[in-house]
């Protein structure tokens, strides 16, 4: 059975200070694994998919890496509205649709 | 923009009271999820369409039901809500199957 932890579940940054968030998996055959923000009271919004071990992707502050056994969302210079919680999901296995779902990291930016 | 929409944003429904929710999508995807979300925990999938394709979970309660009558289009139908239903229901579109899902904004619906 595919397993996601994301750590840590809570994180309260100042302006300005760089972080990493841990998503680290257990999944038989890795197709996918998937970052996204979510904001109190709305649907997830994409933020990047990576596929294989050495990749990395950025998007404005946010750079995602990928590892055999985890993922890795760093922030760098945080603003506070980049507070949100941040999920993390997996796709696995040939022909598989469901995602699995770790329980998020809920960012706190403050000024 | 191309997008996945969900009407309406809030509902308000009585106990026992059936109710749909409904879901539109532009990016001419061929999967269209349904999730359920409540407070503080992950998404948890209900069902998805592959093209007319239908597939229910295996522990999406009876009382939950799906229709697709096209590409663009799909339908949340809840026969006889409960207080335990009240939660966000997430629209989620991919162009195939392990493939980046794109979420719509929710629809969050309250059991009074």
């Amino acid at each position: 059975e595919d397993q996601v932890t994301q750590s840590p579940e809570a994180l309260r940054l100042q302006e300005g200070e760089s972080s990493s968030l841990n998503c680290s998996y257990t999944v038989s055959g890795l197709r996918g694994l998937f970052w996204y923000r979510q904001d109190p009271g709305k649907g997830p919004e994409f933020l990047f998919t990576l596929y294989s071990a050495g990749e990395e992707k950025e998007k404005e502050r946010l750079k995602a890496t990928l590892t055999k056994k985890e993922s890795f969302l760093h922030i760098t210079a945080p603003k506070p509205e980049d507070s949100a919680t941040y999920l993390c999901a997996v796709v696995s296995g040939a022909g598989s649709y469901q995602l699995t779902f770790g329980k998020g990291t809920k960012l706190s930016v403050i000024p | 923009d191309a997008m996945v929409i969900q009407n309406p944003r809030y509902q308000v429904t009585q106990f026992g009271k059936p109710v749909t929710l409904s879901c539109s999508q532009t990016l001419n995807h061929n999967v269209m999820y349904w999730y359920q979300q409540k407070s503080s925990q992950a998404p948890k999938l209900l069902f998805h369409y592959y093209d007319k394709d239908f597939n229910n979970e295996a522990d999406t309660p009876d009382n939950f039901q799906s229709r697709r009558p096209n590409t663009s289009f799909c339908f949340l139908d809840i026969r006889s809500p409960g207080l335990g239903d009240a939660a966000m229901y997430l629209c989620a579109t991919s162009r195939q199957t392990q493939e980046t899902q794109y979420f719509g904004p929710g629809t969050r619906l309250l059991v009074l």
